[in-house]
């Protein structure tokens, strides 16, 4: 098992681009979830999903879009980057909420 | 929604001493609180949790204490040790919330 990947490693992007952050798994969780982590701020909700066609918003969803078309992916989309987006953010998976959730490597995300 | 809120932000001991980290929730109907631990630059992992109806757990040189009345949790790390070093996040979450929330981390670092 490969648990969860996402890709890119690192990304740079000019304020106003658009871009997708993936995120895919291969545990068969229904449980998956987008965090930011910002220095001192520990790790924010943005997005989550229950189960294929099913998200939510989280703490801080403003400025990103999800979708959950399929059980393994969970993409995450900046609509026009925004220098307060720039973050580490964690794609994580799990069987339900009250389950140990599995991280991936992160992508760090700097928005000039 | 929920806040959970962690202390110390910040905690040196030296190696062999003992080291606690606590965390306060605010919402009664929480009733899973994993810990996770982030080395410097990489994901963040489970390390234990605890589930409402247990009021503590041990795991090797790990623990967690539970006080639903007094809505807190709490880790604890006995004979610590240099490999100890890194960022723990508390964390709440409530079966029908759907939702994980973290605290703000606290960096350990344990002195040779």
């Amino acid at each position: 098992n490969a648990g969860v990947t996402q890709t890119p490693k690192f990304q740079v992007l000019k304020t106003g681009q658009s871009m997708t952050l993936q995120c895919a798994q291969d545990m068969n969780h229904e449980y998956m979830s987008w965090y930011r982590q910002d220095p001192g701020m520990g790790l924010r909700l943005i997005h989550y999903s229950v189960g294929a066609g099913i998200t939510d918003q989280g703490e801080v969803p403003n400025g990103y879009n999800v979708s959950r078309s399929t059980t393994e992916d969970f993409p995450l989309r900046l609509l026009s980057a925004a220098p307060s987006q720039t973050s580490v953010y964690f794609c994580a998976s799990s069987l339900m909420i009250n389950q140990p959730q599995h991280f991936g490597d992160g992508t760090r995300l700097s928005i000039l | 929604g929920e806040n959970v809120e962690q202390h110390p932000s910040t905690l040196s001991v030296q190696e062999g001493d003992s080291a606690v980290i606590k965390c306060t929730y605010s919402d009664s109907a929480s009733n899973y609180f994993p810990w996770y631990k982030q080395e410097l630059g990489k994901r963040p992992q489970l390390i234990i949790d605890i589930r409402s109806n247990v009021g503590e757990k041990k795991d090797q040189r790990i623990a967690v204490t539970l006080n639903k009345t007094a809505k807190h949790f709490s880790l604890h790390i006995t004979e610590t040790q240099p490999e100890d070093s890194a960022v723990y996040f508390c964390a709440a979450s409530r079966t029908a919330g759907n939702k994980l929330t973290f605290g703000g981390g606290t960096r350990v670092l344990v002195k040779p």
